[in-house]
């Protein structure tokens, strides 16, 4: 089963330049994520989908990020204008969509890309 | 209320000997907590999690210890090889929301052959 895919895996950017990062999930996986990873800490998150729909994006600086994900398969994160604390990773996951309330489904992240705003 | 403190930031043990990270947390609605293990250049994976139903939770050499009235859990690895050397991440997260994981800051463990 192949994983999650994301592209670039490095990015280099001025300040107030733009940049879109692209994330696959694994297959039938209903539920995507989008996560900031600063360097020295954890995860964390900015925007939830389900299928096309957004589930969570209280974190997401909608200033200056947006992400869309059509036809409910394939993502894009994008950043406009890049400030330099947005230097950080990047993570994409995914899983499988909840059927209960009960049940937890397992977040598949993929390698990340690393961004660098100078 | 959100946040899920983690220590200590980094570890160093001997092979073979215990590794023990430690968590806590405030918000009494979280009721999954998962382990994660990332190592570098990729992305965060599951280790093991536990809900908060029992104490104790262990598969193979990795044990999670969860201590409800405290609000605390740890994750105890046993016998530590080089290859367990890696950042480990807590996670808090409530099963009737989103499934939003809140991160703690990790803990960089280096395991000496």
């Amino acid at each position: 089963e192949a994983g999650v895919a994301q592209s670039p895996r490095y990015k280099i950017i001025e300040k107030r330049q733009s940049v879109a990062f692209w994330c696959n999930p694994i297959s039938g996986h209903a539920t995507l994520y989008w996560y900031q990873q600063i360097l020295g800490q954890g995860p964390k998150l900015l925007i939830q989908f389900q299928n096309n729909g957004v589930v969570d994006d209280s974190q997401l600086p909608k200033d200056r990020f947006s992400a869309e994900r059509l036809k409910g398969v394939d993502s894009t994160l994008k950043i406009q204008p890049a400030k330099l604390e947005d230097s950080a990773v990047y993570l994409c996951a995914s899983s499988l969509a909840r059927d209960s309330l009960s049940t937890y489904y397992e977040q598949y992240f993929g390698p990340g890309t690393r961004l660098t705003v100078t | 209320q959100q946040q899920v403190k983690q220590s200590p930031q980094s570890l160093i043990v001997q092979k073979g000997g215990i590794s023990i990270i430690n968590c806590a947390y405030e918000n009494t609605a979280f009721d999954y907590f998962p382990w994660y293990q990332q190592f570098p250049g990729k992305g965060p994976a599951l280790l093991i999690a536990i809900r908060p139903d029992v104490s104790e939770k262990k598969e193979g050499r990795f044990t999670i210890s969860f201590n409800k009235s405290a609000k605390q859990f740890s994750l105890h690895i046993m016998d530590s090889q080089p290859g367990d050397s890696a950042t480990y991440f807590c996670a808090a997260s409530r099963m009737d929301s989103s499934y939003k994981l809140i991160f703690g800051s990790g803990t960089r463990l280096l395991v000496r052959p």
